[in-house]
């Protein structure tokens, strides 16, 4: 149990498109989900709290209208990466609370590798 | 807002030996404490965690230890095999704050046959 899974796994793409990732939980409900960026040899930095039904919340220096992230359901969520600049490119990784669990362990997705021409 | 800081950013050990990579938090608040192992292009995978009532928990080869008096957490692995060679993570979450991982910088551990 507890899988996320992330698509598309790895896409290119041309500076100025927009790229949708998606995020879903496959086997439990997710209010809450998480979204966050990783630079070679490089932590990952969160950058957004995805919650269902409402704004997400982003950390400081994250740039919420080029970063936009909806969680319509209790399984998916997803960001897109606006107008995107080579400097966008990185490895995205989404991850989910189960609803249920009354710890903080969070289950993440396989990753998105971007890659902007 | 909470600080992780992690320490060594690089490791290298003789298979057999143990390896103890450190962390520190600076937010008294932060109550929950993942160790995440990544390999390159992968996810991160958890490999053990500790809540802050809890001083130490052990899971075979690997041990974590909590000192919340002094805001550190360490991770320990004994009998280290060249498998164990990966990057790895520590965090820090508030539970009252949405569970927000926050993560330190990373150790790139090298187990050398």
């Amino acid at each position: 149990g507890a899988v996320v899974s992330q698509h598309p796994s790895r896409v290119i793409c041309k500076s100025g498109t927009s790229v949708k990732i998606e995020c879903r939980s496959l086997d439990f409900q997710a209010t809450t989900m998480f979204w966050y960026r990783q630079f070679p040899k490089q932590s990952l930095m969160l950058m957004a709290t995805s919650n269902e039904g409402s704004k997400a919340t982003y950390e400081q220096g994250v740039e919420k209208d080029k970063f936009l992230i909806n969680h319509a359901s209790l399984t998916l969520s997803t960001l897109t990466v606006t107008s995107a600049h080579p400097e966008d490119s990185s490895f995205y990784i989404c991850s989910a609370r189960e609803d249920r669990a009354d710890y903080n362990e969070q289950f993440f997705g396989p990753g998105t590798r971007l890659t902007v021409l | 807002g909470e600080n992780v800081e992690q320490h060594p950013s690089t490791l290298s050990v003789q298979e057999g030996d143990s390896a103890v990579i450190k962390c520190t938090y600076s937010d008294s608040a932060s109550n929950y404490f993942p160790w995440y192992k990544q390999e390159l292009g992968k996810r991160p995978q958890l490999i053990i965690d500790i809540r802050s009532n809890v001083g130490e928990k052990k899971d075979q080869r690997i041990a974590v230890t909590l000192n919340k008096t002094a805001k550190h957490f360490s991770l320990h692995i004994t009998e280290t095999q060249p498998e164990d060679s990966a990057v790895y993570f520590c965090a820090a979450s508030i539970s009252n704050q949405g569970g927000k991982l926050i993560f330190g910088q990373g150790t790139e551990l090298s187990v050398k046959p």
